[in-house]
Formats: structure tokens, C-alpha cells, sequence
């Protein structure tokens, strides 16, 4: 089914252990995003990028890096998790970087850092 | 900056009431805006978005949203709440120039029987 694909779905980390979210999409769009969701906070954007090739930092960057691995594909990753890290974390994608787009979610990973 | 903000973290209705969640934005510019509903262990999904044009913006299991710019508002409304529509929505807002949406903080709806 086209969309957006996530993995894992759910994962438990120790404090200091890192590990990369990954994210695909096949609808050939341009722009990806990384969001976390909190309760009570909505959803947060960690870091986007409006294109392949290139990555911005979101409202909430720290502890976190990003790679967008070509056009379908961008990975987030956490050096040394923290239980501050722990979250459902959204993937999204949009066809071009323009504000009449809304976004395509992925189904999110459970993360828990303990 | 671009915000959003809902009103009522938690709404609770009956079946068959109507079901009305409340959106504001903040922005001189009238912005692109999007509801979106999350069920239980998903992902968020479009729900209607409103860009241009008609200020009444009907969108998918009946729900529709009306832009009121001298409100700033966007408040999402069903005329009869069913079990299903149990779940949780997200007002979001995309400035003009702004690079990404902002979301609200969402909104919980409960639909009693």
C-alpha cells in the first residue's frame, strides 16, 4: 500500500544506547519530517527536510540527528538516549515544500527509554 | 511565530449530539489550515484542509470546518456524533511563507452512548 512506512513500531532503549528510526516513503514526495508526540503537547517538529539532500532543525533538534538517505528515505537517529527521549515519534511526507500540502503520517514508533 | 491553539483538551458528547471542536490561529496572514484525527495506535490522518476559496471546507465521515478570518478561528463541526468518531483531532495551520505545519495540541472527543 502506498504511503508512509515505519520500523520498528516499538522499541525499548537503556539510558545511553543509541538507534536509528527509520522512514520510507513511495509517493515521490519531496519534503519529510520527523515529529515527536507528547501528551498534552501535540506534535512537535524535530528536524525536516524540504528536499533530498538537505535537513533543517524543528523546534525540538537536541539529541537528535537526521539523515535523508535519498529521495524516499529519511532516518532519525538518537546517539545516547535519554528517558526525556521517550515519545511516539511520527515520520510525515509532503509532495513539495508549499504550504497548501498537508502531510501523509506514518503509523509512529512506540519509543521508551528506561 | 505561527501557533495554534484548541480549546478543550478533553470533549465529551452523545451519540447523535452535535460534535463542535474549536481552532484559532495566530497569524496577520490567513493561513493554509488542516484537521487532522488520530485513532487509538495510529497514525494522524487528513481529515479536510481549507487553502483557498470557499470559506466552508467539508471533509471526509461527514465532518466540515468553516474559516472565519475576522475570528481567526477553524473550528471543526459534525451535526451527529457517532461511536466511531471517537478519537483524537488536530487543528494545524501553514503561513504563507512558514516552512512546515504547526500543530495544536489536540483535542480528545469521547462519544457516550
Amino acid at each position: 500500500n502506498a504511503g508512509v512506512t515505519q520500523t520498528p513500531k516499538f522499541q525499548v532503549l537503556k539510558t545511553g544506547q543509541s538507534m536509528t528510526l527509520q522512514c520510507a516513503q513511495d509517493m515521490n514526495h519531496n519534503s519529510m519530517y520527523w515529529y515527536r508526540q507528547d501528551p498534552g503537547m501535540g506534535l512537535r517538529l524535530i528536524y525536516y527536510s524540504a528536499s533530498e539532500g538537505t535537513t533543517d532543525k524543528g523546534e525540538v533538534p537536541n539529541g537528535y540527528n537526521v539523515s535523508r538517505l535519498n529521495k524516499r528515505e529519511f532516518s532519525l537517529r538518537l546517539e545516547s538516549a535519554a528517558p526525556s527521549q521517550t515519545s511516539v515519534y511520527f515520520c510525515a511526507s509532503s509532495e513539495l515544500e508549499v504550504s497548501g500540502y498537508g502531510y501523509t503520517f506514518g503509523s509512529g514508533t512506540r519509543l521508551t527509554v528506561v | 511565530a505561527q501557533s495554534v491553539t484548541q480549546l478543550g483538551s478533553h470533549v465529551s458528547v452523545s451519540e447523535g449530539a452535535l460534535v463542535l471542536l474549536r481552532c484559532n490561529y495566530s497569524s496577520s496572514v490567513p493561513p493554509y489550515l488542516f484537521w487532522y484525527v488520530q485513532y487509538p495506535n495510529q497514525g494522524l490522518q487528513l481529515l479536510l484542509k481549507y487553502t483557498t476559496g470557499a470559506t466552508l471546507v467539508k471533509g471526509i465521515n461527514g465532518f466540515e470546518a468553516e474559516f472565519k478570518k475576522s475570528e481567526t478561528s477553524f473550528h471543526l463541526t459534525k451535526p451527529s456524533a457517532h461511536m466511531s468518531d471517537a478519537a483524537e483531532y488536530f487543528c494545524a495551520a501553514r503561513s504563507g511563507s512558514a516552512r512546515q505545519l504547526t500543530f495544536g495540541s489536540g483535542t480528545q472527543l469521547t462519544v457516550l452512548p
